[in-house]
């Protein structure tokens, strides 16, 4: 399978503190994204990247923020964290522009609950 | 406004017998579109696509069939086992090129052994 980890897999934090996720890929893809899952909401597009230091915002960007300085690394930062933010968080990979056939390899998740 | 819609939220069928999962959508610059399977604790994984250009494709025991007229697509899986059952996303990718693809909400298949 495809070289993507999600770090940490699990997270706890309080209301008003930062959060940063972390998404690695070993597979040298030009495009890395991040979704969030909730229930009744599917997958939503926070933010992606079209390479280094080249993002944009998705459909539910407000309150993150991205970075992505090399291409293995996308991190996802929450600047101060709210409860509304408590969901699984998925970074997801692709090679093509198209997304004809393969679409996304996604990594396994970061769970967060803000509290 | 929802793009790919997934109706059903959940399905419940027993072992051996077909599952029939739906996909509507509304963006008539879709190309193509996909099937993704999720299991709990685990990141959704691909499953099966198929071009605008065509109305049918077959891999093993999945289908996916669509009807451009009707702007409806569905996944059949024949025969249903309970290793499949999982969450079942459809997804979209937009004409021309794009390197978005926009999502359903899911429907939840329980095959019943």
């Amino acid at each position: 399978d495809a070289g993507i980890t999600q770090s940490p897999r699990h997270k706890v934090t309080e209301t008003g503190t930062p959060v940063t996720l972390r998404c690695h890929q070993t597979e040298n893809h030009r495009y890395m994204y991040w979704y969030r899952q909730d229930p009744g909401h599917g997958l939503r597009l926070i933010h992606y990247s079209y390479g280094v230091k080249d993002t944009d915002k998705g459909e539910v960007s407000d309150g993150y923020s991205v970075s992505r300085s090399k291409t293995e690394d996308f991190l996802l930062t929450l600047e101060s964290a709210t409860s509304s933010q408590t969901s699984v968080y998925f970074c997801a990979i692709s090679e093509y522009s198209d997304l004809s056939v393969y679409g996304y390899t996604f990594g396994s998740g970061t769970r967060l609950t803000v509290v | 406004d929802q793009q790919v819609k997934q109706n059903s939220p959940s399905l419940s069928v027993q072992e051996g017998r077909i599952s029939i999962l739906n996909c509507d959508y509304t963006n008539s610059m879709f190309d193509y579109f996909l099937w993704y399977k999720k299991y709990p604790a685990e990141g959704p994984t691909f499953l099966i696509s198929i071009s605008s250009i065509k109305d049918k494709n077959e891999d093993g025991r999945f289908t996916v069939f669509l009807n451009k007229s009707a702007k409806h697509l569905s996944l059949h899986i024949v025969p249903s086992q309970p290793g499949d059952s999982a969450v079942y996303f459809c997804a979209a990718s937009p004409k021309g090129g794009s390197e978005k693809l926009v999502f359903g909400k899911g429907t939840k298949l329980t095959v019943n052994p």
